[in-house]
């Protein structure tokens, strides 16, 4: 009963550090999404895919890429580490439906930039 | 207007208070709509689905006003585990692949 799954959950990195954030989904889902939050903040999105191969810009793409080489995986990186991206990340899934698209949440993970 | 817009609160109320909050969206070819729970460093989990006119969960009720283009979130009989943030959130539609969140309504039920 894995559904989304982020690793790491906690990271501490260096300015100009680059890193790796894991995300992984075994329900077969087309739409994976990453999402930044700062604290008292709502959602922001970081990039989006609508299936393998495809990948677009979000709102607040600037400092990330991604990746989608299949269905499971949606990888974020993080080049040259600011201090600007000290947030919680969530990487998040959907399938569309006629009645709308219910969206998964992996549990996020902390990164703090130092 | 903004595409999903709501008071972020937060509402402070009494165990067992009723407590409603509203949010307005703008795209009035939007089918769907979902409610989220969201606690303090976790991750949004979803709490109700709105298709039609309303929907009703134990305590929990999420009705659609599609004239006026909001929904609203109903909590009967609070209890302190329900202090949370409750987001609202249209799906994607007409050719997009986005999801809209709004910003949450923050929810603080006190003893």
């Amino acid at each position: 009963n894995a559904g989304v799954t982020q690793t790491p959950k906690f990271r501490i990195l260096k300015i100009g550090q680059s890193m790796t954030l894991q995300c992984t989904q075994d329900m077969n889902h087309n739409y994976m999404y990453w999402y930044r939050q700062d604290p008292g903040m709502g959602l922001k999105l970081i990039y989006y895919s609508v299936g393998a191969g495809i990948t677009d810009k979000g709102e607040v793409p600037n400092g990330y890429n991604v990746s989608r080489s299949t269905t499971e995986d949606f990888p974020l990186r993080l080049e040259l580490a600011a201090p600007s991206q000290t947030s919680v990340y969530f990487c998040a899934s959907s399938y569309p439906t006629a009645s709308g698209n219910t969206i998964y949440f992996g549990e996020g993970s902390w990164l703090t930039v130092v | 207007r903004k595409e999903v817009e709501q008071d972020p609160g937060p509402f402070n109320v009494p165990e067992g208070a009723t407590v409603a909050f509203n949010c307005t969206y703008s795209n009035s070819a939007s089918q769907s709509f979902f409610w989220y729970r969201q606690d303090c460093r976790k991750e949004p989990k979803l709490l109700m689905s709105v298709y039609s006119s309303g929907n009703e969960d134990g305590r929990f009720t999420a009705q659609l006003n599609r004239a006026s283009q909001y929904i609203s979130l109903l909590i009967r009989d609070s209890k302190l585990s329900d202090s949370a943030t409750y987001l609202c959130v249209v799906p994607p539609s007409g050719g997009s692949y986005i999801p809209t969140f709004g910003r949450g309504t923050s929810l603080i039920v006190h003893p």
